[in-house]
């Protein structure tokens, strides 16, 4: 069955530190990944897209990469910052429309000053 | 622009009784869904629209309705309410309704926190 995974598990990290988050798939072919922030009783926030001839996007200090090959996405923030503290979901596009646009569970961030 | 307005924030709905989820943009954008989420479970699909008059159906349809008349409005109907239906709701509206523009991406509205009893 097609399914993204993401750490369920929290990822607890000193500030400073670089945080990364990984984002697994099986049986799609996305034409490209999203990843959203989502704070506690709010809505996701964009973060960053990257296509499939992309292997590397960045964006002040976040990083992401995508591997096809492997299925899997990493992101990255660099230098963290307790205001980095959230729930970062990916989500896979299947089908080039945003009605076939998939999300994970999320992984959640704790930054600790 | 205020965005996405999602109204109520919260609501407690009893089993069998109707409601009507309201979603409004300011943002001029075709594309408009609904997504439900749900504790271990990812985002997933309810309903959306590409523009005023086409909806059509996402991966979780059943037990709701959505109307498009307006490009700024798409409410989300639930008919009779289940306990399954507790769930918070998200609205999200796209400038891009293919989402193959260089610059696709969602806007989110704060949600709205559902409990059926």
């Amino acid at each position: 069955s097609q399914k993204i995974e993401q750490n369920s598990e929290a990822l607890n990290i000193q500030e400073g530190k670089t945080a990364t988050l990984t984002c697994n798939y099986t049986n799609y072919s996305p034409a490209y990944l999203q990843w959203y922030r989502q704070d506690p009783g709010r809505g996701p926030v964009f973060l960053l897209l990257i296509r499939e001839n992309e292997k590397e996007k960045r964006k002040e200090r976040l990083k992401v990469t995508f591997d096809t090959t492997l299925k899997q996405s990493l992101f990255h923030i660099t230098a963290s910052q307790p205001a980095d503290s959230a729930t970062y979901l990916c989500a896979l596009d299947i089908g080039w429309s945003f009605q076939k646009l998939v999300f994970g569970t999320g992984t959640r961030l704790l930054v600790s000053p | 622009n205020a965005g996405v307005t999602q109204t109520p924030k919260f609501q407690v709905l009893k089993t069998g009784q109707s409601m009507t989820l309201q979603c409004a943009q300011d943002m001029n954008h075709e594309y408009m869904s609904w997504y439900r989420q749900d504790p271990g479970m990812g985002l997933r699909l309810i309903h959306y629209s590409v523009g005023a008059g086409i909806t059509d159906q996402g991966e979780v349809p059943n037990g709701y309705n959505v109307s498009r008349s307006t490009t700024e409005d798409f409410p989300l109907r639930l008919l009779s309410a289940a306990p399954s239906q507790t769930s918070v709701y998200f609205c999200a509206s796209s400038s891009d309704p293919q989402g193959q523009s260089a610059n696709e991406k969602l806007f989110f509205g704060s949600g709205t926190q559902l409990s059926v009893l």
